[in-house]
């Protein structure tokens, strides 16, 4: 079985650009879900997406993150403008139920 | 959300037993444990969970205390792959929310 795919696996770029991730979670998987990594810390969910509408998304900095799902498959995750802070590893996690989220590989990003 | 309580580091030998505690002392009646691990430079991989009872898997056993102030997760036989942050997650019944702390670092000495 395919695993949570993400890309770009590592990206950089300057202060007020801006990125987009993307991820492909396992198939049949309802529930997508996006995280930020900070150095030395857990992951901290962004959002969590069931099918293709948003179940929370108290936690994403909306002025300047933003996330789709479209078709209820892929994600993408925006960041725009990029500030300093944002240098992280973006996870990407899907699951079929509520006790199990299975884990992509991430995306570093670094701000410069 | 419960707090939890778990060391910065541990270490262990291959092909020993190790026991890794977490106290949540403030979980509630109806939260599952669960713990995950994330190896370096990968994502979180899930490990077990329960509830109440004692659990087992192919990868590890999940002792829970009577009082559920605090669980063990138990790996029969160390390898070098077991190398990881593992994390203690007390979830709320019906939610999928992972709430993560800092976890804990082990270390599998050859």
């Amino acid at each position: 079985e395919a695993g949570v795919a993400q890309s770009p696996r590592y990206k950089i770029i300057e202060k007020r650009q801006s990125v987009a991730f993307w991820c492909n979670p396992i198939s049949g998987h309802a529930t997508l879900y996006w995280y930020q990594q900070i150095l030395g810390q857990g992951p901290k969910l962004l959002i969590q997406f069931q099918n293709n509408g948003v179940v929370d998304d108290s936690q994403l900095p909306k002025d300047r993150f933003s996330a789709e799902r479209l078709k209820g498959v892929d994600s993408t995750l925006k960041i725009q403008p990029a500030k300093l802070e944002d240098s992280a590893v973006y996870l990407c996690a899907s699951s079929p139920s509520r006790y199990e989220q299975y884990f992509g590989p991430g995306t570093r990003l670094t701000v410069t | 959300d419960a707090k939890t309580t778990q060391p910065n580091s541990m270490e262990s030998n291959e092909e020993e037993p190790v026991h890794l505690p977490c106290n949540h002392s403030t979980i509630s009646g109806t939260d599952y444990i669960h713990w995950y691990r994330q190896l370096p430079s990968q994502g979180p991989e899930y490990v077990i969970h329960g509830l109440t009872s004692n659990v087992n898997n192919r990868m590890a056993s999940l002792a829970i205390a009577e009082d559920r102030k605090s669980s063990t997760l138990i790996l029969h036989r160390a390898t070098l792959r077991d190398a990881a942050v593992y994390y203690c997650i007390p979830v709320e019944g019906g939610s999928e929310k992972l709430v993560f702390g800092k976890g804990m670092k082990l270390t599998v000495n050859p």
